[in-house]
């Protein structure tokens, strides 16, 4: 079945750096556009970015442009996201989903990973 | 960006009415839209996509509809299981912009 396991948050100082990984099963992960979606505590969703299955498009949010990086590696089967310069509000639980096409609705999501940024 | 409006903010219902709930997007959209269900402590769930397809697995009670602007969820007979926190989603343009929100609790 599809599964998609997000690692690596936990807790980063202001300005610091920290590397979220998303781990694919149970579908052919190089045929997904794949995105990364976040939600600060008690409040809403926010699209963040997402990478085309080549690799060769990506978009952000203006909130993490020029901070954040979206990457994958289909050997792999893994999605990631490099955040650096982090901000108190970057503090969220980070969802990794994929999607058919560009235009395409997220049909799975990960069970997500928090990342708390606080001195 | 395209700003994705949902109403109401908060809504409370009783087992086994009707609820519909609205989004609104500051530019056309086409279909491009898309509804999930949020529980506490659980990862969104997706429930229309394209404004009006049913996700496969979900319950034929919820329905969508509308296209360019103005776009609906309705529940026809609200279940126990359905009270969550509802959201749309646009797919028409980057950033793929969320609405705010539907809290749906029980009246």
């Amino acid at each position: 079945q599809v599964q998609l396991v997000e690692s690596g948050g936990g807790l980063v100082k202001p300005g610091g750096s920290l590397r979220l990984s998303c781990t694919a099963s149970g579908f052919t992960f190089s045929d997904y556009y794949m995105s990364w979606i976040r939600q600060a505590p008690g409040k809403g969703l926010e699209w963040v970015s997402y990478i085309s299955r080549t690799s060769d498009y990506t978009s952000y949010a203006d909130s993490v442009k020029g901070r954040f990086t979206i990457s994958r590696d289909d050997a792999k089967n893994s999605l990631y996201l490099q955040m650096n310069s982090l901000r108190a509000e970057d503090t969220a639980i980070y969802y990794c989903a994929r999607s058919e096409y560009s235009e395409g609705y997220s049909d799975y999501w990960g069970q997500g990973t928090l990342v708390t940024v606080s001195s | 960006d395209i700003q994705m409006t949902q109403s109401p903010s908060s809504l409370s219902a009783s087992v086994g009415d009707r609820v519909t709930i609205t989004c609104r997007a500051s530019r056309s959209i086409n279909s491009l839209l898309s509804w999930y269900q949020q529980k506490p402590g659980k990862a969104p769930k997706l429930l229309i996509y394209e404004a009006s397809t049913l996700q496969s697995g979900v319950p034929s009670r919820f329905s969508g509809s509308g296209s360019g602007t103005e776009f609906t969820l309705s529940i026809s007979s609200q279940q126990p299981e359905d009270f969550a926190t509802y959201y749309c989603q646009q797919t028409y343009r980057t950033p793929h912009t969320f609405g705010q929100g539907t809290k749906l609790e029980i009246k």
